[in-house]
Parts: structure tokens; C-alpha cells; sequence
């Protein structure tokens, strides 16, 4: 069965330091990734998806992730925290055929010290 | 335009109760999928359809959970008999098609079972 670790459960940054949150999965063959993020009381927003291509990819509010396939892993990064970005990030898989719901891992909690 | 828009945001039942959420999905969008996302945990499967077909109920914990979207459009998960585990934040997400696997996320509903 497929299943997404994310091995940081809380990580403190300071504003204007860089950031990297990291994200391992097992599945069967490389499938969709994704990071979502939880602001308290919200929903999950889309930060960035990986489908195919390069894997380095680009997504909202200066959030840049990697797929690395031999190390099973797609860690999320940002050069420069903002106090704003404290929230909680959530790395999700989906299966390219078959089984349309998505794995998330347990999270983690990113706190902003200014 | 409008997101997906989930109601009640919160609601208290008493243990034994029967209760019913709402799920409003982005207009035109055909796959919905429910989740029950726990405290300090990342969001778990529960049942996805498409149009009003409900394809994939694996998730589901129990016969006390049915869900339902009659018109392929708004759709309401319904648990009867509600026990303190189920107590939980019930999020709900839409995709355009079945071949699109970006999901956007409703606010959730809060459930507290007393």
C-alpha cells in the first residue's frame, strides 16, 4: 500500500531564512505529488504539483519542490520565509491509473519566529 | 469564482446522534471526494464521485457512513449513530474531470461528538 512519511513534525524557522520541508513516499510505480498547505481553520491550498517533465517545479508564494526518484522523496523549499508562511504543509501522492483519492502524510507544523 | 464551500463549518452532536454535511463543489466540477481529517493527523480518504456515481467508498469506516450526490452536483455525507471517534474535520474537494487530479478543498466541518 502506498503511504507518505513526512519525518518533521514541527520545524521553526526565522523570518528570512530558507526552508525545507521534507517528504518520502512508498508506492509501486512514481506517482502524482503534491504539497498543500493548512492555514488554522482552512481548507488546503495547492502550493504545487508534480505530474511529469522536470522535476524541479514551481509553485505559489516562492514555493519550489524537487522529485528525486531514487530517493522516493519530494522535499519542498523556499529561499526566504515570510512570517506569513506559518501554516501547516501537507505532501500528498495519487496513483496515475486506477484509484483517484489522494495519500497525505501526518504533516508539518511550520512555525515563523521574526 | 466561488471555491468549494462545505456547511455547517462546526457542528456538536450528541453521541448517538445522526448528522448530516454539506459539500458544495466548484461549479462544472465532476469528481467530489470526501475525507476525515483528525486531530494532528493529515487528511484520510473516505469516498469519491463522479457525476452522481459514487465510484470508490473504500474509505469509508463503517455502515454508519453514507454519502450521496444525487444531481452530480452538491453532496451530503451522512453519519449515523455518531460516536466520540468520529469526531474529526470532514473536508471536501473537487476536481474539473475524472482525468484532472488537482483537488481544491472546502473549509471543512468540525465535528465534535459529546
Amino acid at each position: 500500500a502506498q503511504s507518505v512519511t513526512q519525518p518533521d513534525i514541527h520545524i521553526t524557522v526565522s523570518e528570512g531564512a530558507s526552508l525545507e520541508l521534507r517528504c518520502n513516499y512508498s508506492y509501486g510505480a512514481t506517482p502524482y505529488l503534491f504539497w498543500y498547505v493548512q492555514s488554522p481553520g482552512q481548507g488546503l491550498q495547492l502550493l504545487l504539483k508534480y505530474f511529469s517533465g522536470d522535476t524541479l517545479v514551481q509553485g505559489i508564494k516562492g514555493f519550489e519542490a524537487e522529485f528525486k526518484r531514487s530517493q522516493s522523496s519530494f522535499n519542498l523549499r523556499k529561499p526566504s520565509v515570510h512570517w506569513s508562511d506559518a501554516a501547516e504543509y501537507f505532501c500528498a501522492v495519487g496513483a496515475r491509473t486506477g484509484r483517484r483519492a489522494l495519500t497525505f502524510g501526518s504533516g508539518t507544523r511550520l512555525q515563523v519566529q521574526p | 469564482g466561488a471555491g468549494v464551500s462545505q456547511s455547517p463549518r462546526y457542528k456538536v452532536a450528541k453521541r448517538g446522534q445522526d448528522v448530516a454535511l454539506r459539500c458544495d463543489p466548484i461549479s462544472g466540477h465532476v469528481s467530489l471526494f470526501w475525507y476525515q481529517q483528525a486531530l494532528g493527523q493529515g487528511p484520510e480518504f473516505l469516498t469519491y464521485f463522479q457525476n452522481e456515481a459514487q465510484l470508490d467508498k473504500s474509505g469509508l469506516p463503517s455502515d454508519r457512513f453514507f454519502a450521496e450526490r444525487p444531481e452530480g452536483s452538491v453532496s451530503t455525507l451522512k453519519i449515523q449513530r455518531t460516536q466520540q471517534e468520529d469526531s474529526a474535520v470532514y473536508l471536501c474537494a473537487s476536481s474539473l474531470s475524472s482525468g484532472n487530479y488537482e483537488q481544491y478543498f472546502g473549509p471543512g466541518t468540525r465535528l465534535t461528538v459529546t
